[in-house]
């Protein structure tokens, strides 16, 4: 089974902070996303990443970064943290082939006041 | 622009009948599609898939149907359970956007199965 570990469930930030969100796979796994769930959106994509180093932006990276310096360690950068970043934060990996599916997380609830 | 669409954000079904989860997508290239089941505070897990080369896939309770024509697809549970009663996001890959197998998702269909 693959196993997707985000390092924090919930997370309650201050405006303006500097806010990183980790996931760590166990899976050697190729390319590891993050993506942001908020209601009557669905999912949108922040980052993603094939390999060490490589990142690509998604849909929505205004505000964001990343960091891949290992294979099975991919973090999500929040520079100045701002409420409209309150949102559910998912983390998912894929081994790259014809018909596979995401696994994903089981996500962090960071909330910005 | 949207290009996969869930039109329903609630549906509620009584348990032991059929729960029928619509989504419509606009981009041709799409070539796999699937289905994704969410609980409130945990992460999506993969439910069931369907490659366009196909019309149907059957998975136990659950059967994914595509009708490329349409550019539609519909996720059948039968018989409902309460322990569906999640939010089910329909999600889609292919052609230019498939950088790396990410997924574009709907805006998700919370489902209610009522005892």
């Amino acid at each position: 089974d693959v196993k997707v570990t985000q390092s924090s469930r919930y997370l309650v930030k201050r405006t303006g902070e500097k806010v990183f969100l980790e996931c760590v796979q166990d899976m050697d796994h190729e390319n590891m996303f993050w993506y942001r769930q908020d209601p009557g959106l669905g999912l949108r994509l922040i980052y993603f990443s094939y390999d060490v180093k490589m990142k690509e932006k998604g849909d929505i990276p205004e505000g964001y970064s990343v960091s891949r310096e290992k294979k099975e360690r991919f973090s999500l950068i929040l520079e100045s943290a701002s409420t409209n970043q309150t949102s559910m934060y998912l983390c998912a990996t894929i081994r790259d082939r014809i018909n596979s599916p995401l696994h994903f997380g089981n996500g962090t609830r960071l909330t910005v006041t | 622009d949207q290009q996969v669409k869930q039109n329903s954000p609630s549906l509620s079904v009584q348990e032991g009948r059929i729960s029928i989860l619509n989504c419509d997508y606009t981009n041709s290239m799409f070539d796999y599609f699937l289905w994704y089941k969410k609980y409130p505070a945990e992460g999506p897990t993969f439910l069931i898939s369907i490659s366009s080369i196909k019309d149907k896939n059957e998975d136990g309770r659950f059967t994914v149907f595509l009708n490329k024509s349409a550019k539609h697809l519909s996720l059948h549970i039968v018989p409902s359970q309460p322990g569906d009663s999640a939010v089910y996001f329909c999600a889609a890959r292919g052609g230019a956007t498939y950088q790396g197998g990410k997924l574009i998702f709907g805006q998700g269909t919370e489902l209610s199965v009522k005892p």
